[in-house]
């Protein structure tokens, strides 16, 4: 039930952008997206549901393609601070997230 | 979104021993699930908590290695039992959001380091 995430590892210099992609073998219920900073728990950016709605706020966003129960994260002109392991998490039923592998996210000055 | 406060942060156990951890969120939550993260790895389920009713335990967890206690709306614990050093790692606690759109919230962790 583990999604499928990739890349493994992005290096990017600032300003750059980048795509991390989620895919499921499973109908889905929900996408999550979570950034990991070393040493600290996953912190939330934001949630798909059932419906190929895009979300997002400023520099990141999302997409959730229902039919191939793929999503894909967006940063767009890359920040120092959005180094870190980006994690996507989806639901079948909703209350049982899995977690993919993560993505080394690492933007440099 | 929930705040969950979880400890100790970190201990160093002797192998054979068991550890206790705690989650305490700050309002009442029907489930609340336990993670482990092994360094550079991802998140795995442990088991998922009820309060009331048993704790359900993914394939590979069982209750004997890793009992949890609910025993309210708020609060939980998960115990690492006989402990070895492949049980060295990160575990997490973490609720869902309250509502459609939410996301999950994590405790801080405990790193375990077993010797």
């Amino acid at each position: 039930q583990q999604p499928v995430q990739s890349p493994q590892a992005v290096i990017l210099r600032e300003g750059e952008d980048a795509v991390i992609n989620c895919s499921s073998s499973k109908a889905l219920y929900s996408v999550h997206w979570y950034r990991q900073k070393h040493g600290e728990a996953p912190v939330f950016l934001m949630i798909l549901l059932k419906g190929g709605e895009q979300k997002g706020h400023e520099k990141i966003s999302a997409s959730f393609n229902e039919k191939k129960q793929q999503s894909s994260l967006y940063l767009t002109a890359s920040q120092l601070s959005y180094s870190g392991t980006y994690f996507c998490g989806t639901e079948i039923s909703g209350n049982d997230m899995r977690f993919g592998a993560g993505t080394r996210l690492t933007v440099k000055p | 979104s929930a705040v969950i406060s979880q400890k100790p942060s970190r201990d160093i156990c002797q192998r054979g021993t068991s550890l206790t951890i705690q989650c305490q969120v700050d309002s009442q939550v029907t489930m609340m699930f336990w993670y482990r993260q092994q360094p550079g790895q991802s998140l795995t389920l442990i088991a998922t908590a009820n309060q009331g009713s048993e704790a359900t335990y993914e394939s590979g967890f069982v209750i004997d290695k890793f009992p949890i206690s609910r025993p309210n709306l708020t609060f939980s614990t998960l115990t690492v039992s006989n402990m070895s050093p492949e049980d060295s790692s990160i575990y997490l606690c973490s609720v869902a959001g309250s509502g459609q759109g939410y996301g999950y919230t994590f405790g801080s962790g405990t790193r375990l380091t077993v010797v």
